[in-house]
């Protein structure tokens, strides 16, 4: 079991829907972070939340909207999504963002798919 | 250029034996980052072992070590006594510095190894 918890697990969506994914962990951990994987392809960074605060955004289209309501959850609202949204979402945390020998823990994963 | 290259798209070994899986990385920075994760099928990233670029010694997790040649700027994982539970992708990842600000950090994946393991 990974002490990075996300839900849900699948979602099945049209691209006129508005849902949202859910990260969640409890290590105290104060830098958040979301990457999407394509099938056989490495994961990419979205956002990086750091002490609650958007640190970093890679140019990531604005129908996928991040918010860190507290140090613990993070979440990725997402609204008019294309069919190549389709992919694994990662949730990842770790102690601080500035420490480079700190390893991201990760989520199991959403696995969305856009109708 | 790549930051972090993974030149063996697809390894096979027999169960008990050890493998070496390839990874090299590109970088003007003195401090830095290197991980090892593995993701099964079922889609988690399990972090596996870590080495940092100040480290001498090369990084030793259970069965997993780290081959750091830094002149060479490789880090390549080595897994010993592979079971038939280590069949997944392996990524290479390296962690610096997102901008010269120093102020964030950003974590780099490489393409990945599938490591099939046989009987």
């Amino acid at each position: 079991d990974t002490e990075v918890t996300q839900t849900p697990k699948h979602l099945v969506m049209g691209m006129t829907n508005k849902k949202s994914l859910k990260c969640e962990q409890h290590m105290g951990h104060r830098a958040m972070y979301w990457y999407k994987q394509k099938a056989k392809k490495p994961p990419e960074l979205m956002f990086v939340y750091s002490y609650e605060k958007l640190s970093i955004n890679e140019s990531v289209p604005s129908r996928f909207s991040p918010e860190c309501p507290n140090s613990s959850l993070l979440n990725l609202h997402l609204h008019a999504l294309q069919p190549e949204d389709s992919a694994l979402y990662l949730c990842a945390s770790s102690q601080r963002l500035l420490e480079l020998n700190q390893p991201q823990h990760f989520g199991d994963g959403t696995r969305l798919s856009i109708l | 250029a790549q930051k972090i290259t993974q030149t063996q798209p697809g390894m096979f070994v027999q169960e008990k034996e050890a493998v070496t899986l390839d990874c090299t990385y590109d970088t003007s920075d003195q401090s830095y980052g290197l991980f090892w994760y593995k993701q099964p099928s079922s889609g988690e990233m399990i972090f596996l072992i870590y080495q940092g670029s100040y480290d001498e010694q090369n990084a030793t997790e259970g069965r997993y070590s780290l081959n750091f040649q830094k002149a060479r700027k490789s880090a390549n994982l080595v897994i010993s006594a592979s079971q038939l539970g280590d069949s997944a992708m392996y990524f290479c990842a390296m962690r610096e510095w997102f901008d010269i600000t120093g102020t964030a950090s950003k974590l780099t994946f490489g393409t990945g190894t599938r490591l099939q393991v046989t009987l």
